[in-house]
């Protein structure tokens, strides 16, 4: 079945460090992948997406490309912040569920990374 | 710009008690889904609903049911609870167009049950 592998953490960096959370898929075809950020004691946030082949999400000074050949998607930023503190998942979408909705997510296991200052 | 709505945000039960976990969807979403998330786990997809129909079925107990009601709001029912069901549970919400990068899941804060 589809899963989603994320680099072993916890990650822990100094501020303005260069960041890298590796994660690579399993499926078969051409799914949406996706990073959320989960901020202590609250909700998942998406970070950023990508929907096809060689297309770079990118937000807040992080960014992510869908690697087909590797089946990877790679999350990175060029200089953490304090604030960047949270648990960072990789996930990735299929398509329609029931011909109708769009489908549900499959997670990583979660990365904690602790910046600081 | 208003954001998906769970209610309670913390809820305490004991083993064998029963809990209604509510959902309210950002204004025009068609979309509902739940999600659990055990300790130090990722989120795990139970149900979801698409215009008050289930559109897919993931690891969900029997002893859970859900729907989602004409205002679009859902409810996950849990019975006979365990603790195993100690967790956190997440709703979360999209609204259908043609196009995948658009169809974006957008989730609650949670709710934190505690099975004692």
């Amino acid at each position: 079945g589809d899963s989603v592998t994320q680099m072993e953490g916890p990650v822990t960096l100094s501020e303005e460090a260069f960041l890298t959370i590796n994660c690579t898929y399993t499926a078969t075809g051409y799914p949406s992948l996706f990073w959320y950020v989960q901020y202590p004691g609250e909700g998942l946030q998406l970070l950023l997406k990508a929907t096809k082949a060689d297309d770079k999400g990118s937000n807040k000074g992080f960014e992510a490309t869908y690697r087909k050949e590797t089946t990877s998607f790679h999350l990175e930023k060029g200089s953490v912040q304090v604030s960047d503190s949270a648990v960072y998942f990789c996930a990735l979408r299929w398509g329609y569920a029931g011909g109708t909705s769009y489908g549900k997510l499959t997670f990583g296991q979660g990365t904690i990374l602790t910046v600081h200052p | 710009a208003a954001g998906v709505i769970q209610s309670p945000r913390h809820l305490i039960k004991e083993k064998r008690e029963t809990a209604t976990l509510k959902c309210y969807p950002i204004p025009r979403h068609d979309t509902v889904y739940w999600y659990q998330q055990g300790p130090g786990q990722d989120p795990q997809f139970l149900i979801s609903f698409y215009e008050k129909m289930q559109s897919d079925k993931g690891s969900i107990p029997d002893r859970f049911s859900a729907q989602q009601f004409s205002d679009y709001h859902s409810e996950l029912n849990m019975s006979s609870l365990e603790l195993g069901d100690s967790a956190l549970y997440f709703c979360a919400s999209s609204y259908w167009t043609s196009g995948a990068a658009k169809n974006i899941q957008y989730f609650g804060a949670g709710t934190r049950l505690s099975v004692l």
